[in-house]
């Protein structure tokens, strides 16, 4: 059965840092390139990080360039979220989330989402 | 930035069919991508590329496309499909991932 676990949410300063956590099973967590999709409270979702199956191409939103950095360990069957500088309007549940193809960006365009998990809630207040 | 335009929300009654869309300017080039989200649960893939759909989604879930306008088709709604509806697809580039703001069916 195939499942992602996110971890690492919590409430944290602004400011501050966190680091997210993915965990996965039930594929191979190597051929797939991954996401993270966050949900502010009683809002839509937001596409803001992907990683290739192999690490090697990393894409970001605006929102969250140069304060956010995705990475993964395939030996490890984990995806992190490391975000710094964070702000109020950061607060929401990130999810991690598979997507049905090894590549992002040009090559492959337009990307979907076939698996996610359960989310974790990072709320940044004082 | 781009955007996809979906209404607030749709309201039908049991047996009915619900018909909810998502437009924007590049959805004649891009795929489109449907998702349902029950309140407090994670989404859930209804729909890829326009019309196809996961082996485990009902076949009453439908997507089809025309132009800048594509459609998720629920036939025969049942109680347990009140939940939010989101479509997604690819910015005007192709590169980054967009949402649209969802939909919230009501079973009435």
């Amino acid at each position: 059965e195939v499942q992602l676990l996110e971890s690492g949410g919590n409430l944290v300063q602004p400011g501050g840092s966190l680091r997210l956590s993915c965990a996965v099973s039930g594929f191979t967590f190597g051929g797939y390139a991954m996401s993270w999709v966050r949900q502010a409270p009683g809002k839509g979702l937001e596409w803001i990080t992907g990683i290739s199956a192999g690490g090697n191409k990393t894409l970001y939103a605006d929102s969250v360039k140069g304060r956010f950095t995705v990475s993964r360990d395939n030996s490890e069957n984990r995806l992190f979220l490391q975000m710094s500088s964070l702000r109020a309007e950061d607060t929401a549940v990130f999810y991690c989330a598979r997507s049905p193809r090894y590549c992002i960006g040009e090559a492959c365009s337009n990307n979907w989402f076939d698996r996610w998990g359960q989310g974790t809630l990072v709320t940044v207040s004082s | 930035s781009y955007e996809l335009t979906q209404p607030p929300s749709v309201s039908v009654s049991p047996g009915q069919t619900a018909r909810i869309t998502c437009s924007g300017d590049a959805l004649a080039k891009q795929y489109t991508h449907w998702y349902q989200q029950r309140p407090g649960q994670a989404p859930i893939l209804l729909i890829f590329k326009d019309s196809e759909r996961p082996s485990a989604i009902p076949e009453r879930f439908s997507g089809t496309s025309s132009g800048t306008t594509v459609t998720l088709t629920i036939s025969g709604v049942q109680a347990e499909d009140e939940a939010d509806y989101l479509c997604q697809s690819a910015d005007l580039s192709g590169v980054f991932p967009v949402f649209g703001g969802g939909t919230q069916l009501t079973v009435l």
